[in-house]
């Protein structure tokens, strides 16, 4: 069981805004900063949103991060069928002093 | 633009050692501002990071709670690469391995790091 919270599955149609959710307790969330990866088939986990809300060069401006006390969100708009994936919030627990991850968001383009 | 590759076996018997080694290049292991980090991906487990070194004026290591008992990742210099050594495992050790780095920011006063580069992730069995 992951430490931080995210739904099991969402989905959307072509065009919709989809948003993705992560919870958990303070000492990771609260104090830290959280970052968002996606994992296309078969890949390996590739950085979207870093430090709640910065986009790293190449990301398109269709996915926005978000964060208000113990939860931050993962907003996709303009969705494409590219966009599907799976997708993982992920911080620094200063009490396991280590990198802890959600159970990740599997994403369906309907 | 750094690059990660990682090899080893892919096939380990219980109570037996993983070792796999991630090959730098792009950037130096003994970076300031990076970290070189080992993560495992499982369907039972989902995403699990597993331990990382990293050089600050001097070698660090932190690890998971959960295999610190078993696991040593050690940087190698001189070839610019780190390794991953996991004692003892078990079929629940099964899983697909990745390196990663993790690239070190301050912004507002305050610093993190995030994932920045992956290796292409290895499927390591445990069987006998």
């Amino acid at each position: 069981q992951s430490v931080l919270t995210q739904p099991p599955s969402a989905s959307g149609t072509p065009g919709q805004r989809v948003t993705i959710s992560c919870s958990g307790s303070n000492s990771y969330i609260g104090n830290n900063y959280l970052h968002w990866y996606q994992q296309l088939p078969g890949t390996a986990p590739k950085v979207l949103i870093y430090g709640n809300n910065q986009r790293p060069s190449g990301v398109p401006d269709r996915f926005s991060g978000s964060r208000s006390g113990t939860s931050a969100s993962l907003a996709i708009s303009g969705l494409r069928s590219e966009d599907e994936a799976d997708y993982y919030c992920a911080a620094w627990d200063d009490s396991l002093s280590g990198w802890v991850f959600g159970g990740g968001t599997k994403l369906t383009v309907l | 633009q750094v690059q990660l590759q990682q090899s080893g076996p892919g096939l380990v018997k219980p109570s037996q050692t993983l070792s796999l080694t991630c090959a730098i290049s792009g950037d130096s292991v003994s970076s300031n501002s990076a970290s070189w980090n080992w993560i495992r991906q499982s369907p039972s487990r989902g995403l699990e990071w597993l331990g990382r070194t990293y050089y600050r004026s001097k070698w660090y290591n932190d690890y998971a709670v959960s295999v610190k008992s078993r696991i040593t990742i050690n940087p190698e210099t001189p070839k610019n690469h780190f390794s991953l050594q996991l004692n003892s495992v078990t079929p629940e050790d099964t899983a697909v391995y990745y390196c990663a780095s993790s690239l070190r920011y301050c912004t507002g006063g305050r610093c993190s790091e995030f994932f920045q580069h992956w290796g292409q992730g290895a499927l390591v069995t445990v069987s006998s």
